[in-house]
């Protein structure tokens, strides 16, 4: 069966420090990988999403960047976070009709 | 455009209470209907979908029904209990999105005891 990973669970990080999220799913090949945010209190924000290695495509403009340097790793990265990135992010894989989720990282940027 | 609005919360229910949650759609072409459930504290989870006109999904006693000519699909449980607590999620997928979906802004239920 497929499982979708995501590492750390949690993270405080201070203003401007630098950042890196990562996911990872077993037991398929070749997913559309997704990175969604979810700020406090709201809905569920698109922010990139892979549809192979090395293929990312940009829902909103912003300080983050992703990666796909393997088939079944998806990284989610900053260069400096800004306090309006705290929040929950999700990683997610479709199967078919039907889009899986990790378990999300809490992020607080303080 | 392709979009999906929710009833806004929160909704507060007692337990045994039935609950609906409405939702509905706007989309080109024929979409794919989905509601996650996400748990305090957790990802999102699949509850039930619905992938054509007049489907009706169901899960843990949940039932919603694709209707095209109201384009909605509304969540209901005929009776809820304290663990049905979480946000609730509506979603469309529209074929040929790669696999993109877009979401309501979810509607958290909670139940008292």
């Amino acid at each position: 069966s497929q499982t979708i990973h995501q590492w750390p669970a949690t993270l405080v990080q201070p203003v401007g420090s630098p950042l890196s999220l990562e996911c990872t799913v077993e037991g398929t090949s070749n997913p559309n990988l997704y990175w969604y945010r979810q700020a406090a209190g709201r809905g569920l924000q698109l922010l990139f999403y892979s549809v192979g290695i090395g293929q990312i495509s940009s829902e909103v403009p912003q300080n983050l960047s992703a990666s796909r340097p393997q088939d079944r790793q998806f990284i989610l990265s900053s260069k400096k976070l800004l306090l309006s990135d705290s929040g929950f992010y999700l990683c997610a894989w479709t199967l078919g009709e039907t889009q899986y989720f990790g378990p999300g990282t809490r992020l607080l940027v303080l | 455009g392709n979009s999906v609005t929710q009833m806004e919360g929160p909704v507060t229910l007692s337990e045994e209470a039935f609950l609906t949650i409405n939702c509905t759609y706007t989309a080109t072409g024929y979409p794919s209907l989905f509601w996650y459930v996400q748990y305090p504290g957790e990802g999102l989870q699949l509850l039930l979908k619905a992938t054509k006109a007049d489907d009706k999904g169901s899960n843990k006693g949940f039932e919603a029904t694709y209707r095209k000519e109201t384009t909605s699909f509304h969540l209901e449980k005929g009776s809820v209990q304290v663990s049905d607590s979480a946000v609730y999620f509506c979603a469309l997928r529209v074929r040929g999105s790669q696999g993109n979906l877009i979401f309501g802004k979810g509607t958290k239920l909670s139940v008292k005891p």
